[in-house]
């Protein structure tokens, strides 16, 4: 496609449920980021691709979070036993490389999450 | 650990008046400095970005930054705002430390543009 696609643009869910959320990146961009952006507040970091494999999950917040990019193209955020304060709206980015700045990373429209 | 700070939570700027939003970072070297724009129901898309030589940068829609190391800032400026600059900005600063292109945004100015 021609930019980040993020699918669901709307999610509600009930505490306690399980929901994923998924991106489909630029073709060909290596790298991909998952953020979350909480009301009035800056996306932050949870999680860097690099092909298929996370090479830095930092930024997750606790063992409910999850994610995968099985081929090294499309990943899917996934959270477990979602909680109240995980509402927010979830970023993807893609980039054609993670490894040098002088590459703008293209973001996705994002996912907002509510759970109740 | 790098930081960015965004004093201006909400700013109210007339049609065809200047603009400049407020960007302070928190890094130990040379910094790799961004502004995006959120449209609302939009994607973040990068205005500008900085990572040596020139320290005033143009971006798109018309809008440029200027990189003050002495003052550890770097600071938006659009000589005449228009109508559909209305949206929240945020500055970002990047490193490579880690291997890979890793961004720290700060909070975000909301700007409001009245006619």
């Amino acid at each position: 496609g021609a930019g980040v696609s993020q699918t669901p643009s709307n999610k509600v869910t009930e505490k306690g449920k399980y929901v994923e959320l998924r991106c489909d990146p630029i073709s060909g961009h290596t790298a991909l980021y998952w953020y979350r952006q909480s009301l009035g507040q800056g996306p932050e970091f949870l999680i860097y691709f690099q092909g298929t494999g996370a090479a830095d999950d930092s930024g997750l917040p606790n063992d409910r979070f999850f994610a995968v990019r099985p081929e090294g193209s499309v990943s899917t955020l996934k959270i477990q036993r979602t909680e109240r304060g995980d509402s927010a709206v979830y970023l993807c980015a893609s980039s054609p490389s993670g490894n040098e700045l002088n590459t703008e990373a293209f973001f996705g429209q994002g996912t907002r999450l509510t759970v109740v | 650990a790098q930081s960015v700070t965004q004093p201006d939570i909400h700013i109210t700027v007339s049609e065809g008046a200047s603009l400049e939003l407020r960007c302070n970072y928190s890094y130990g070297a040379t910094p790799y400095l961004f502004w995006y724009v959120q449209s609302p129901g939009q994607g973040l898309q990068l205005l500008l970005k900085y990572f040596s030589g020139d320290t005033l940068v143009q971006g798109i829609k018309g809008f440029e930054a200027e990189f003050k190391r002495s003052q550890s800032s770097f600071n938006l400026r659009k000589p005449s705002v228009h109508w559909s600059d209305a949206a929240e900005y945020f500055c970002a600063v990047g490193d490579l430390s880690g291997g890979y292109q890793k961004v720290t945004f700060g909070t975000g100015t909301k700007l409001q543009v009245i006619p």
